[in-house]
């Protein structure tokens, strides 16, 4: 079946330190693949995402690439701030098969 | 834009006390689904609604039931209510028949305990 691995936190850095939370996915096909944020209390909001091999996806300067071949989608981000502290959490879906990481909680200090 | 709206945000149930929670979408998406999210663990998903008229167990439907009301809304009922559903409830709802690209979107939860 569809799952995904996404590494275990909780995660803590400074100010304008490099981000990498790793993810990797087994899928049946070609799924999409996407990371979302979830600030305390809210829902998931969509980060970014990627729809097929080697696709980049990115947003408020967050990367992930759709690696086929390492079956990987590993977040980036190459200075974070104090409001990217939040619970990330890595998807994919196949058809109506949506399967969620157990998400990384990522607090960044002044 | 109000999105995805879940009612109610907080309750507290004693065991075998039944409740439905209330989700509703104002973006004329056909897919709607029902999580839960306990620590650890991710979301997992409970039911899912593909279309208006239908509906389709996920991963860990025991203990739960579902109505696709109409095209806006999809409710979830605990009938018994049992410590083990204590958790926060996620609807979240996608457009274009559920095509696996695009992104669900999500309201803000029911944090449901269970006593």
């Amino acid at each position: 079946g569809n799952s995904v691995t996404q590494m275990e936190g909780p995660v803590t850095l400074s100010e304008e330190a490099f981000l990498t939370i790793n993810c990797t996915y087994t899928a049946t096909g070609y799924p999409s693949l996407f990371w979302y944020v979830q600030y305390p209390g809210e829902g998931l909001q969509l980060l970014l995402k990627a729809t097929k091999a080697d696709d980049k996806g990115s947003n408020k300067g967050f990367e992930a690439t759709y690696r086929k071949e390492t079956t990987s989608f590993h977040l980036e981000k190459g200075s974070v701030q104090v409001s990217d502290s939040a619970v990330y959490f890595c998807a994919l879906s196949a058809l109506n098969d949506m399967r969620f990481g157990a998400g990384t909680r990522l607090t960044v200090k002044p | 834009n109000a999105g995805v709206t879940q009612t109610p945000k907080f309750q507290v149930l004693k065991t075998g006390q039944s409740m439905t929670l209330q989700c509703a979408q104002d973006m004329n998406h056909n897919s709607m689904y029902w999580y839960r999210q306990d620590p650890g663990m991710g979301l997992r998903l409970i039911y899912y609604s593909a279309s208006e008229g239908t509906t389709d167990k996920g991963e860990v439907p025991n203990g739960y039931n579902v109505s696709r009301l109409n095209k806006r809304e999809f409710s979830l009922r605990l009938e018994s209510a049992a410590p083990s559903q204590t958790s926060v409830y996620f609807c979240a709802s996608r457009g274009e028949g559920g095509y696996s690209n695009q992104p669900q979107h999500f309201g803000d939860g029911t944090r449901l305990s269970i006593l």
